[in-house]
């Protein structure tokens, strides 16, 4: 079973922030939190990863809670091209222990 | 720069019928993994790659065989197809675990009747 839990979809508006929220409550401390995101008829692409801080990137930012239990990506302005399904994922630093749920899909409307 | 890169895109098979699916990378990655994906459904890991000659077993290895003899290709072989096994399967690479990020290729499309 996937170790995270996400909204099974969201909408937003075009070129409005997205807040695609995800909780882990049983997250450890050799986890990573990764977002994938998987536009459709392709394979999953890479969006961001953090252990602790927040981080940013040229696609998105990620917070992330204090207590490490949830976290957020948040895409600052929302294009057509957003529209997916987003995975949230935890990753061990030390296996290959990446269990996929069922994600959030994003509807973006012009 | 190809990343992964998977073939075929498509494949129909019968019930019974072997086939292998390729996947190659050229990011001189170590770490390299297989998964399915079912409709409406996340990824699962079928097996993954540590390095060359080094193979294990993920969450759903029953009916599929992986060998690893360079860096840079690791096949997926379906010794003996079922109608089960109808999914898109993705190959997927990285420098490692928890802090590296996974690149993915496009997929194959697998419909066994």
């Amino acid at each position: 079973d996937a170790k995270t839990t996400q909204p099974n979809s969201m909408e937003s508006n075009e070129e409005e922030p997205v807040h695609l929220p995800c909780n882990h409550s049983t997250i450890s401390g050799t986890d990573y939190i990764h977002w994938y995101r998987q536009l459709p008829s392709q394979g999953p692409e890479y969006v961001i990863h953090g252990l602790t801080s927040n981080v940013n990137n040229r696609m998105a930012s990620l917070a992330i809670a204090e207590d490490r239990k949830s976290s957020t990506l948040i895409l600052h302005r929302a294009t057509l091209r957003d529209a997916a399904v987003y995975y949230c994922i935890l990753r061990d630093v030390n296996n290959n222990d990446m269990r996929f749920g069922a994600g959030t899909r994003l509807t973006v409307k012009p | 720069n190809a990343g992964v890169t998977q073939t075929p895109k498509f494949q129909v098979l019968k019930t019974g019928q072997s086939m292998t699916l390729q996947c190659a990378q050229d990011m001189n990655h170590e770490y390299m993994s297989w998964y399915r994906q079912d409709p409406g459904m996340g990824l699962r890991l079928i097996h993954y790659s540590v390095g060359a000659g080094i193979t294990d077993q993920g969450e759903v290895p029953n009916g599929y065989n992986v060998s690893r003899s360079t860096t840079e290709d690791f096949p997926l072989r379906l010794l003996s197809a079922a109608p089960s096994q109808t999914s898109v399967y993705f190959c997927a690479s990285s420098q490692g675990w928890g802090n590296q990020p996974q690149h993915f290729g496009d997929g194959t499309r697998l419909s066994i009747l």
